[in-house]
Order: structure tokens, then sequence, then C-alpha cells
């Protein structure tokens, strides 16, 4: 069963953190994405990455930054974690293009707190 | 930019019976791709329903149904004969068909709950 997989499903860290967020996907996907999701503010686009070591801003990009060493792994990074970034974290990753045609696949989500 | 927008936070429906989630969009594309996801409380998105923009044909998924009214700019979610394992938060999605990225843009959700 081809999935995507995020390191936490919960994480508590302290602020001033530097917080480290794994996905990793089996399908051979060339996008990946993370969004977080808040409650009455729906899904938000952090940053996403279409080749490896390519990325682009998303709507919401202040105060994270991410990687993409390999095609598999995308990573979230709180550079300097504060109470504002508690939130649910969500993976997704697509093929391109027209070949997308069926959407993301997700993770289950990490739910961090910052206290 | 395109926006989705679900104007109704909470909808209620009793069990067996049918129910209707309303989406909107905006967008100046004549090509794309329209989803409704749904997330139950274990938090795992599932992709209930596409809808190609240049298909007329309505999307049909055994009891989930779309209305998909192009010029209207509307893509509403019936579903049919309401079980309790569909209660949940449902997500409406637009993608673009043109460029690289394939990026979602979603609106802000709808939680259903079904009485039993």
């Amino acid at each position: 069963d081809v999935k995507v997989t995020q390191s936490s499903r919960y994480l508590v860290k302290r602020t001033g953190e530097k917080v480290f967020l794994e996905c990793v996907q089996d399908m051979d996907h060339e996008n990946m994405f993370w969004y977080r999701q808040d409650p009455g503010l729906g899904l938000r686009l952090i940053y996403f990455s279409y080749d490896v070591k390519m990325k682009e801003k998303g709507d919401i990009p202040e105060g994270y930054s991410v990687s993409r060493e390999k095609k598999e792994r995308f990573s979230l990074i709180l550079e300097s974690a504060s109470t504002n970034q508690t939130s649910m974290y969500l993976c997704a990753s697509s093929l391109l293009g027209r070949q997308g045609v069926n959407g993301y696949t997700f993770g289950s989500g990490t739910r961090l707190t910052v206290v | 930019a395109q926006t989705v927008t679900q104007s109704q936070p909470e909808m209620s429906v009793q069990e067996a019976e049918t129910v209707t989630l309303s989406c909107t969009y905006d967008t100046s594309e004549s090509d794309y791709y329209l989803f409704w996801y749904k997330q139950p409380p274990s938090r795992q998105m599932i992709l209930v329903i596409r809808q190609e923009a240049y298909k007329q044909q309505n999307a049909t998924e055994n009891r989930f149904s779309v209305n998909f009214q192009k010029a209207a700019k509307s893509f509403s979610l019936k579903i049919s004969d309401s079980q309790l394992g569909d209660a949940a938060m449902y997500f409406c999605a637009y993608r673009s068909v043109y460029g690289a990225n394939s990026k979602l843009t979603f609106g802000k959700g709808i939680t259903l709950s079904v009485r039993p």
C-alpha cells in the first residue's frame, strides 16, 4: 500500500527550539507539500517542492524553511519555534501536471504544540 | 489567484437521509480539477471524488455525487443514504492543470455530523 509517512503524530516543543518535521513518500512522486491546518482557516500551504533541491514558497512561509535532498523526503523546519506555530501539519505528495489528476496523497498529520 | 469558498461551517444530517455540501470557487482558467476530501477524526485525508472541468458529466462514486456547474463556478457534494461513518470534516479543493507544481487550493472545510 503506497503511503506518505510523517515521522511524529504528536510533538511538544519549547519556544525557541529548532523543530524538524519529516515526511517520506514511497510513490516516486515529484511534488511534495507542507500545509498547516487550523480551525476555521482550512489548509494553508507553507512550502512545496517539485523536484530535489527545489522549493517554492506557499501562502504562509514566514517562520518556516524546508529541505528536499532526496526525492522521497521533504522536511519542514521551524528555525525558532513560537507559540503561534502550534498547529496540525500535513504533508502530501502528488505527480506532476495531468498525471496528478487524482490529487494528493496525504500523511496522517503531526499535531505540534509549542509551549 | 484561485479561491475556494465553503460558506457553511457545519451541517447535520439524519442517518439514511441525503445531504448536500456547497462549494464555490473563483478562477479565470478554463481547464482544472475539483476535488472533495474527507477528514475523519483519525485525521487521514481521504479523496472522496474528483471532477475534471472539461467533462460535462457529473462525477459519481457510489453514494457520493457532485453537481458541477461550470458557468456558476459551483461544485456541491451530495451524500445519499448517509451513514454514521460519513461524519467528518469535508474540504473542497481546486487544482490547475497548468504548470508543473499542481498545488491544491482548499476551502475552509465543513464539519458534517450524522444523527443516528
